[in-house]
This record gives C-alpha cells, structure tokens and sequence, in this order.
C-alpha cells in the first residue's frame, strides 16, 4: 500500500456519461498529480495541483477538469466520455511542489462502452 | 523538462546485473534525474534519484555521466519480479513528463 489511495478501481460506462476519479494523497503531501495511461501508451501527464491550487497542466482534455479540496483529496471530472477516454488514471502525491519523489495510487481503471 | 531517450526494450538473464541507459543530453544543472518502474498491472513505484553524484539504495544503483548527459541503473542482480517498464524522467519543475521508457524482459 503506497498511501495513495484512488477510488474507485474499476468503472464502466457509456459514451456521453459524466465520471469522478476521486484521489487522497498521502498523509502529509501537499501536491497530487494526475496521469492518463491508455493501453501501450505512455504515461500521459494531465494537472498538478498544490494545496489546493492548480500548478501544473499537461495534455488536458477541455471535457476533463480537475479540483484539490480543502482536505488535500482531489478529484478528476471526466465528462462527456468517448471510447478513446478508455484508461488507466494514476493519482500521484508529493510532499511539496517541485521535482519531488513521486508516490503513486494504484490506479483507476475506466472503461467507456 | 529535459527530453529523454531510452531503448524500447531490453533482455536480461535472471541473476545477472542489468544496466539500462538513458540519454538526457539537454539537461540543465538544476534537473535531477529520476527513475521509475511500473510492474504489470501496478501504478509506476519510484526507483532512485540523483544530480551529480552516483546514488545507490536497496533497489540499484545510479551512475550519472560526467557531463551528465547520460545516466544507467543497475540493477545489480535481476529477477522475474524485476521484469517492468523503467522509466527515466530529467527534470526540475512541476510538469514530471514520462517518456515510453524501457520494457525489460528478464529471462529465468
């Protein structure tokens, strides 16, 4: 168990739908990061986010929007969903903002039918 | 973030010591190089960090150039649970951008 936790781990829905990742960090981080992993590719950096504020952002789709609540936990909105949003998401939480360690959830999987 | 450039795929002998390189030759003097590995069906764990100097922990050890333009893990005894994607990122701001990294098939 890394610390980070992600829920939920599996998901399956239909295109159009509207999903939420939702990610805790590990006790004491500050940052969390979110990736996109779809089947043989990379991992694809999407938002960073550090106590509470947005710090970072990749490759975001304009249907995704993300957020870093008060308790530090995140959530990634994924909205009008297409097969290609198919993925692996990772949550991951460091200490501070920065070139940090990295700790990683296991990850959510969605399926879009 | 520095770009990075590793090889697709690699083979090992178990029990045999693996190197995996990793050029980097558009880094600053600030960017630490990093490295990951994500095991099949697992979120990417952490392997080792450095800057100048070569590091080593219980997973490897990390041999950085000179001019630090390249670098190599060891792993110093590979075995089937070693077998991943190896991931090497060069970087010193918030945007941690992983390459497609190394697939290292480790052969019992």
């Amino acid at each position: 168990d890394s610390g980070v936790t992600q829920t939920p781990k599996h998901l399956i829905t239909a295109t159009g739908q509207r999903v939420t990742l939702r990610c805790s960090p590990r006790s004491g981080d500050l940052s969390v990061y979110w990736y996109q992993q779809s089947l043989d590719q990379g991992l694809q950096f999407l938002i960073q986010y550090y106590n509470g504020e947005e710090r970072a952002k990749g490759n975001i789709l304009e249907r995704f929007s993300a957020q870093q609540f008060p308790d530090l936990h995140s959530e990634l909105n994924l909205s009008s969903l297409e097969l290609g949003d198919s993925a692996l998401y990772f949550c991951a939480s460091t200490p501070r903002a920065g070139a940090n360690v990295l700790t990683f959830g296991a990850g959510s999987r969605l399926t879009v039918l | 973030d520095a770009k990075t450039t590793q090889p697709n795929s690699m083979e090992s002998n178990e029990e045999e010591p693996v190197h995996l390189p990793c050029n980097h030759s558009t880094i600053s003097g600030t960017d630490y190089i990093h490295w990951y590995r994500q095991l099949p069906s697992q979120g990417p764990e952490y392997v080792i960090h450095g800057l100048t100097s070569n590091v080593n922990n219980r997973m490897a050890s990390l041999a950085i150039a000179e001019d630090r333009k390249s670098s190599t893990l060891i792993l110093h005894r590979a075995t089937l649970r070693d077998a991943a994607v190896y991931y090497c990122i060069a970087n010193r701001d918030d945007k941690i951008i992983f390459g497609k990294g190394t697939r290292l098939h480790i052969l019992p």
